[in-house]
């Protein structure tokens, strides 16, 4: 079974920085996209970051560009989201998740790791 | 500017029908053929529903069900039970990001 479990979140504050990863088990990490997507406090899903299998390919919503930088280590199974320059607008819960396809098919998420939260506050 | 709009909320009772709507008001989106919807409990991840608008993957309910008519898709929650009570979220993608809908809030009375 598909698992990811995320880790490194914590208290920060504004200006600081903060490393995420996030651990896969269960698949072939190196066959798929991989995304970051996060959730303020009460409020609703936000895709952040994604990136392509061999690392070739990566996005990034407007308000992380030139701060956060998503990579990956295909050979240990682990995805990453390096965040500076943290403010208080970055503060919620961070998942990462599988982006899955299917040939003739879309795209869609699942699984969803459990998530790991981020708090930025003096 | 890409955007999916949902209802805030919905409700209905134990053993009805309800359907949420998402609606595309952009043009960005690559196919909204591909949409797919996610159910959140509160604490919990979002877990994967619907994906390419009606498909249901292995161990989802057939009580849930997705349509799509032009810019408009939908999830039909048929026989509603008390765990259905939860936010639902609709997704889809254009060619360089991903789009949520801002989540509808499911209450069973």
């Amino acid at each position: 079974e598909a698992q990811l479990v995320e880790s490194g979140g914590g208290l920060v504050k504004p200006g600081e920085s903060l490393r995420l990863s996030c651990a896969a088990s269960g698949f072939t990490f190196s066959s798929y996209i991989m995304n970051w997507v996060r959730q303020a406090p009460g409020k609703g899903l936000e895709w952040v970051s994604s990136i392509s299998a061999s690392s070739s390919y990566i996005f990034y919503t407007d308000s992380v560009k030139g701060r956060f930088t998503i990579s990956r280590d295909n050979a240990k199974n682990s995805l990453n989201l390096q965040m500076d320059s943290l403010r208080a607008e970055d503060t919620g819960v961070y998942y990462c998740a599988r982006e899955h396809t299917a040939a003739g098919s879309g795209r869609w998420f699942d699984p969803w790791g459990q998530g790991t939260l981020v708090i930025v506050s003096s | 500017q890409s955007a999916l709009t949902q209802p805030a909320s919905v409700s209905g009772s134990p053993g009805q029908s309800i359907t949420i709507s998402c609606t595309e008001t952009s043009s960005d989106i690559d196919d909204y053929n591909f949409v797919s919807w996610y159910q959140q409990h509160p604490g919990k991840a979002p877990k994967l529903l619907i994906y390419d608008v009606s498909e249901r993957p292995s161990g989802v309910s057939v009580r849930f069900s997705g349509s799509k008519s032009v810019k408009t898709a939908s999830l039909t929650i048929s026989g509603l039970q008390s765990e259905d009570e939860a936010d639902y979220y609709c997704a889809s993608y254009t060619s360089t990001s991903w789009v949520f809908g801002g989540g509808t809030k499911l209450t069973v009375l």
